[in-house]
């Protein structure tokens, strides 16, 4: 199994540009989230699924979207991109129904400039 | 919110001494407690978890303990070494609305010291 595959690793945009994050998991996980991680700091949750066709803000959701058509993909939007979103995306997975344990993607760091 | 602070945000130690970092959550229906690891320019990583039923919990030099009525956790790490140098998370969750949402700490930055 790859677990959680994360793309791209890099990505550098101009503010005001759009860009999708893929996250993609083939472990049958039904929970998916996003976080982003700034310097210095803790991870920040963005959005969660617990399954294809549900999806539900986190802490941070202002600026993202997300969609979740399958079981294994979740991706993250960021539509008109600002330097407050320059950060690094980590996302992760859990079976859920009582297997807590987070798998995190190798995470995409990105900058707007 | 749910809310949790965790100290201290650097610790440095000598190799072989102990290690410990605490964590405070405020939601009280946290009920699941994970400890990550994570390495320079690595995904965090799962080193210990306890539940909320459980007072503590030990795996070799890494340990975990709970008061729940103080809603305060902590890790422990003994006998440290070069490698155990990271940043270390902990997180609450609990259940809401059917899934397990989690709330990390910011982070302890530990350097173990040769």
């Amino acid at each position: 199994n790859a677990g959680v595959t994360q793309t791209p690793k890099f990505r550098i945009l101009k503010i005001g540009q759009s860009m999708t994050l893929q996250c993609t998991q083939d472990m049958n996980h039904n929970y998916m989230y996003w976080y982003r991680q700034d310097p210095g700091m803790g991870l920040k949750l963005i959005y969660y699924s617990v399954g294809a066709g549900i999806t539900d803000k986190g802490e941070v959701p202002n600026g993202y979207n997300v969609s979740r058509s399958t079981t294994e993909d979740f991706p993250l939007r960021l539509e008109l991109a600002a330097p407050s979103q320059t950060s690094v995306y980590f996302c992760a997975s859990s079976l859920g129904q009582g297997g807590e344990k987070l798998f995190f993607g190798s995470g995409t760091q990105l900058s707007v400039l | 919110g749910e809310n949790v602070e965790q100290h201290p945000s650097t610790l440095s130690v000598q190799e072989g001494d102990s290690a410990v970092i605490k964590c405070t959550y405020s939601d009280s229906a946290s009920n699941y407690f994970p400890w990550y690891k994570q390495e320079l320019g690595k995904r965090p990583q799962l080193i210990i978890d306890i539940r909320s039923n459980v007072g503590e919990k030990k795996d070799q030099r890494i340990a975990v303990t709970l008061n729940k009525t103080a809603k305060h956790f902590s890790l422990h790490i003994t006998e440290t070494q070069p490698e155990d140098s990271a940043v270390y998370f902990c997180a609450a969750s609990s259940r809401d609305s059917g899934t397990y949402k989690y709330i990390f700490g910011t982070g302890t930055r530990l350097k173990v010291l040769a």
